[in-house]
């Protein structure tokens, strides 16, 4: 099983409005990571998560806020989100840090209005 | 800092034709990763192949293969015999230096296979 699974695959919610998204993965992979991926750009790296742990954050505003509560979730936590942050949003997971390819989920297709 | 450019933003093809997607690359570190993917318009990100920088010979996955130049610092994805399902937007990545499998993306190339 090679799957990364997101949910929900499409979002739309207001600017006060908490949401939050899903990713699951069983391959047993101890990285997870969220990217943004806005319309005709590439995905740009927001957190990772390395054994549970918050390892790298782009510099990330507070209104998006990640979780992992065990090695085969990972929550994305949104809040007071603006129409700038509607976006396509990837999670994905890799074997190890470092050396290998990350497996990606289909993405969450998020709209605020 | 690691640097992907795809200068091909469209590319045309006719079905169980050949193409190449050109990408180049920059970055300070002896030791990286090249990775290719396919986006289609469902939005999933699917690996494709994987390059090390110490790997002697070029990697091949299938139809796909990549044209590892070094020294010009380039890592083109070759596509043989292309069919309709290939049309996608295609990234090239490079494994960033954090340790962690993050990943550095070109722009994209987005490639229409006609009939």
């Amino acid at each position: 099983d090679t799957e990364v699974t997101q949910t929900p695959k499409h979002l739309v919610m207001g600017m006060t409005n908490k949401k939050s998204l899903k990713c699951e993965q069983h391959m047993g992979h101890r990285a997870m990571y969220w990217y943004k991926q806005k319309a005709k750009k590439p995905p740009e790296l927001m957190f990772v998560y390395s054994y549970e742990k918050l390892s790298i954050n782009e510099s990330v505003p507070s209104r998006f806020s990640p979780e992992c509560p065990n090695s085969s979730l990972l929550n994305l936590h949104l809040h007071a989100l603006q129409p700038e942050d509607s976006a396509l949003y990837l999670c994905a997971s890799s074997q190890k840090t470092g050396g290998t390819e990350a497996f990606f989920g289909q993405g969450t297709r998020l709209t605020v209005v | 800092a690691q640097k992907i450019t795809q200068t091909q933003p469209g590319m045309f093809v006719q079905e169980k034709e050949a193409v190449t997607l050109d990408c180049t690359y920059d970055t300070s570190d002896p030791s990286y990763g090249l990775f290719w993917y396919k986006q289609p318009s469902s939005g999933e990100m699917i690996f494709l192949i994987y390059q090390g920088s110490y790997d002697q010979q070029n990697a091949t996955e299938g139809r796909y293969s990549l044209n590892f130049q070094k020294a010009r610092k380039s890592a083109n994805l070759v596509i043989s015999a292309s069919q309709l399902g290939d049309s996608a937007m295609y990234f090239c990545a490079m494994r960033g230096d954090s340790g962690y499998s993050t990943l550095t993306f070109g722009k994209g190339t987005m490639l229409l296979v006609s009939p």
